[in-house]
């Protein structure tokens, strides 16, 4: 079974840009949450989508932004970036009953 | 912000040693898991242990959870080289995909 399966892996933009980033979850998966990773305040949550809606959403501006698909991919936008949006974006799947979350290798992106 | 802390935030050792790893955390949760991370990549699930759950083994993994004191702890056992990496406690209040990471502790295992 593929895993969880994120483009682009590496990306760099600069302040004003916008980026959109895409996750494929697990064959059969749900559930897909979005995490942003920074040296400074670690991995922090961002929304969760399932079956198209989002049920959750972190503490973030309104400037990160995402959907699922009736596929059940996902993707995510930052607009107006700013050097502070610079991270690890990791995306993961679930089946929605178990709580495991099931990481891809995460998009980075550096904003210049 | 962070609901967890762990401890130490890095941990050295040789190979064949065991790593004991700690995580306390402030608010009641559903479970906690244990994730590791190799440098830069994704998070590989380790272990998830219910609130009703004591203690659970996996391998050479043994989580214990002390919901008195809010807290965990995950030993390695016979630690490898390839065990080299960060180790992130997660707690789970909501079943709705968010979890709440700590800072985590990176472990360096030398040959």
């Amino acid at each position: 079974k593929a895993g969880v399966t994120q483009t682009p892996r590496y990306l760099i933009k600069t302040r004003g840009q916008q980026v959109t980033l895409s996750c494929s979850p697990i064959s059969g998966h749900r559930s897909v949450s979005w995490y942003q990773q920074t040296p400074g305040q670690g991995l922090q949550f961002l929304f969760e989508y399932f079956s198209e809606t989002q049920r959750n959403k972190g503490n973030f501006p309104g400037r990160f932004s995402g959907r699922q698909f009736s596929n059940s991919r996902s993707e995510m936008n930052v607009s107006t970036l700013e050097l502070g949006d610079s991270a690890l974006y990791l995306c993961a799947s679930e089946t929605g009953n178990t709580g495991e979350l099931f990481f891809g290798e995460g998009s980075r992106l550096t904003v210049l | 912000s962070q609901q967890g802390e762990e401890d130490p935030q890095a941990l050295s050792i040789q190979e064949g040693e065991n790593a004991t790893m700690n995580c306390s955390y402030k608010t009641s949760i559903n479970n906690l898991q244990w994730y590791r991370q190799n440098s830069g990549r994704g998070l590989v699930h380790l272990i998830l242990i219910r609130s009703n759950e004591r203690e659970k083994h996996s391998g050479r993994l043994r989580v214990t959870l002390d919901t008195s004191k809010k807290s965990s702890s995950l030993l390695i056992t016979a630690s490898r080289a390839a065990d080299t990496a960060s180790y992130f406690c997660a707690t789970d209040r909501t079943s709705y995909g968010k979890l709440t990471f700590g800072q985590g502790t990176i472990l360096t295992v030398h040959p």
